[in-house]
């Protein structure tokens, strides 16, 4: 099955710097890759995806680029503020909806701290 | 409000004693699933359904049960809880499986921290 693998566990940046988070996967079947962010005492939010077809997407602060050949995909953070501080896990799913191989395989998760 | 919502947030208990987790959506979701979240191995899925009377194991599915009888619930049932379950435990549902649609995210609960004693 797939295994994600995600780095590094913890990040520590000052506020207005970028953040980057890296995961690999090993599954070359996988075609979505989503990024969740966790904030404490909460469950995990969607907050970015990309599919196997794209290579880089942005949406303001965040963007997420995906490297097929290499299999690994990283989450970029520019301008931190201390609303960023959380967990972030990235995911990979592989396969269609009518196969077996349904789940998203989660990675170790991220622990971001951005101070003030 | 369109929500993913477990009961309870934190359930204390002994080996042994069997308990149910209720999940609840209402945003009239086909897909269903049920996470552990433990320290650095992120989040593991234990079932998933892809509707109504349609379960399936995950990643991690022994000693857990799943049951999915109508649209918006899929409460996870411990029959016989053992202290290696405590773990903090995590809801979710989208309008199809993850992946499938653009415009189909993974929502999540807030989670039911179990501790097994």
């Amino acid at each position: 099955g797939e295994n994600v693998e995600q780095h590094p566990s913890t990040l520590s940046v000052q506020e207005g710097d970028s953040a980057v988070i890296k995961c690999t996967y090993s599954d070359s079947a996988s075609n979505y890759f989503p990024w969740y962010k966790q904030e404490l005492g909460k469950g995990p939010q969607l907050i970015i995806d990309i599919r196997s077809n794209v290579g880089e997407k942005k949406d303001q602060r965040i963007a997420v680029t995906l490297n097929k050949t290499a299999k690994h995909f990283s989450l970029h953070i520019t301008e931190t503020q201390p609303e960023d501080s959380a967990v972030y896990f990235c995911a990979a799913r592989a396969g269609t909806y009518n196969n077996a191989g349904n789940m998203l395989t989660f990675g170790g998760g991220t622990r971001l701290m951005v101070k003030p | 409000e369109a929500q993913v919502t477990q009961n309870p947030r934190y359930l204390i208990t002994v080996t042994g004693k069997k308990l149910t987790v209720t999940c609840s959506q209402n945003m009239n979701h086909e897909y269903m699933s049920w996470y552990r979240q433990d320290p650095g191995l992120g989040l593991r899925q234990i079932y998933y359904s892809m509707n109504v009377e349609v379960t399936d194991k995950g990643d991690v599915p022994e000693g857990y049960k799943v049951s999915r009888k109508e649209k918006r619930n899929f409460p996870l049932i411990l029959e016989s809880p053992s202290p290696n379950q405590t773990s903090l435990y995590f809801c979710a549902s989208s309008l199809l499986v993850p992946g499938t649609l653009s415009n189909s995210p993974l929502h999540f609960g807030n989670g039911t921290r179990l501790t097994v004693t």
